[in-house]
């Protein structure tokens, strides 16, 4: 089985400071990772991912996230906060399962709150 | 039209009313979800369709009924809902096979149920 876990159901920052979103993952097979974001009233958008290869990943509007397997975590940082950014972020777990199927696990979801 | 479109955005439907969402994709995808995103909870995955056979469905109760006449089309049909399943639905899609590329999702549907 896998599960996601996501630290602080918000996060506060202001405009400039660094973003840290946190994510911790267990899985029992090697995990393909994923950020997703969602404005309000729109569906999630893939943010970045991480399959195999070079851990550290960059993704879209500046974000990138580290896979580090000895900590089971894929934290979600950015240098400089915008308030364009302001939204929920959900991290994502998937594993092949028995049967074939990749099948991924939400956490709850991060609110980023921006202040001007 | 391009990405994964839902309609209606919005519905609004009494406990004893019928209707059904339309999910769309247009991406050359084979294999299509819905889930049910409420207020303070994870994400729930309902239903999965790869190439037009579901082969997931996550005890979802019957009064939710999903449809999948093609890979580029899923239904999902409401009957005699109850006011706690007033959510966000959401319909994703992806290549089956490459599920690591991740999902792509519709914009949803808001559902209240009266």
């Amino acid at each position: 089985a896998q599960s996601v876990t996501q630290l602080g159901s918000h996060v506060s920052v202001s405009e400039g400071a660094l973003v840290l979103l946190r994510c911790n993952y267990s899985s029992s097979v090697p995990p393909y990772l994923f950020w997703y974001v969602q404005y309000p009233n729109q569906g999630l958008q893939l943010l970045l991912k991480y399959t195999t290869g070079a851990t550290l990943v960059k993704g879209i509007n500046g974000f990138e996230a580290e896979f580090k397997k000895s900590e089971t975590s894929f934290h979600l940082t950015k240098p400089s906060a915008h308030m364009s950014d302001a939204a929920e972020y959900f991290c994502a777990v998937s594993a092949i399962v028995p049967g074939g199927s990749y099948i991924p696990t939400f956490g709850r979801g991060t609110s980023l709150i921006v202040h001007p | 039209e391009t990405g994964v479109t839902q309609t209606p955005r919005h519905l609004v439907m009494g406990m004893t009313n019928k209707k059904s969402l339309k999910c769309e994709q247009h991406l050359g995808h084979n294999a299509m979800y819905w889930y049910k995103q409420s207020a303070k909870k994870p994400l729930e995955l309902m239903f999965v369709y790869n190439f037009k056979e579901q082969t997931e469905n996550n005890s979802v109760p019957s009064r939710f009924s999903p449809e999948c006449p093609n890979s580029s089309h899923l239904f999902l049909h409401l009957h005699t809902l109850q006011p706690e399943d007033s959510a966000l639905y959401l319909c994703a899609s992806s290549q089956a096979s490459q599920t690591n590329y991740g999902y792509t999702f519709g914009s949803g549907t808001r559902l209240t149920v009266v």
